[in-house]
């Protein structure tokens, strides 16, 4: 089936303490990107990647760090995560690029800070 | 930069009314392009449509429509005879040419139909 999944689907930790959120597609997807919704803010965009090696910043990317080591695989890092950082997280994927494609959604990731 | 305005918060409607959801959207670009997604009360991230900027065409699919309108800005969405499997928040996204593959949504509407 073909998917994105992130793991995990909920989180709670400490702040300072450091965190990754794995997402991995199954699709053979060029594209990966990361947001985080927040009530009355929408989803906000973090980091996307067009290809192996390859990251650019979205709208709200301090306090974040990603990596593209692999197509399939585009983790999601906070080196030292703060209680302005507990979100809904949403990886999603396209075959070739935003604008060309539709967006396959994972399932979310939950992060509370305290 | 681009943005994307859903100014509608929440909106409540009764089953079988029609409901318009409202997307006004700002870029200095030509080409650009429009997107609407729905996240019902699992959670999860749908995508319904895409349009281009040089595609002005009005799409129907089922009970779901979409008006692009350049002049004011707007890609709005409606529903016809809504049902309570509706209720959902929609987001509104855009992406510009010059942006390269920044996607920025809108805050969302969160849409509750009641039987």
């Amino acid at each position: 089936e073909a998917q994105v999944t992130q793991n995990p689907r909920y989180l709670i930790t400490v702040t300072g303490k450091k965190l990754t959120v794995t997402c991995s597609q199954n699709m053979n997807h060029e594209y990966m990107s990361w947001y985080r919704q927040d009530p009355g803010l929408g989803l906000r965009q973090i980091y996307y990647s067009m290809n192996v090696e390859v990251t650019d910043k979205g709208d709200v990317p301090e306090g974040y760090k990603v990596s593209r080591k692999e197509k399939r695989n585009f983790p999601l890092i906070l080196e030292s995560p703060s209680p302005n950082q507990t979100s809904l997280y949403f990886c999603a994927s396209s075959l070739g690029g935003v604008t060309n494609e539709k967006l396959f959604f994972g399932s979310g990731t939950q992060l509370s800070v305290l | 930069a681009q943005k994307v305005t859903q100014a509608q918060t929440e909106i409540s409607v009764v089953e079988k009314e029609d409901v318009t959801l409202d997307c006004v959207y700002e870029t200095r670009d030509t080409t650009y392009y429009l997107f609407w997604y729905k996240q019902p009360p699992s959670g999860e991230l749908v995508f319904l449509i895409r349009r281009n900027s040089f595609d002005e065409q009005n799409e129907i699919s089922g009970r779901y429509s979409w008006n692009f309108q350049k002049s004011t800005s707007s890609f709005n969405f409606t529903i016809t005879a809504s049902q309570v499997v509706d209720s959902a928040v929609y987001f509104c996204a855009l992406s510009a040419e010059s942006s390269g593959d920044k996607l920025t949504f809108g805050t969302g509407t969160r849409l509750a139909v009641r039987p």
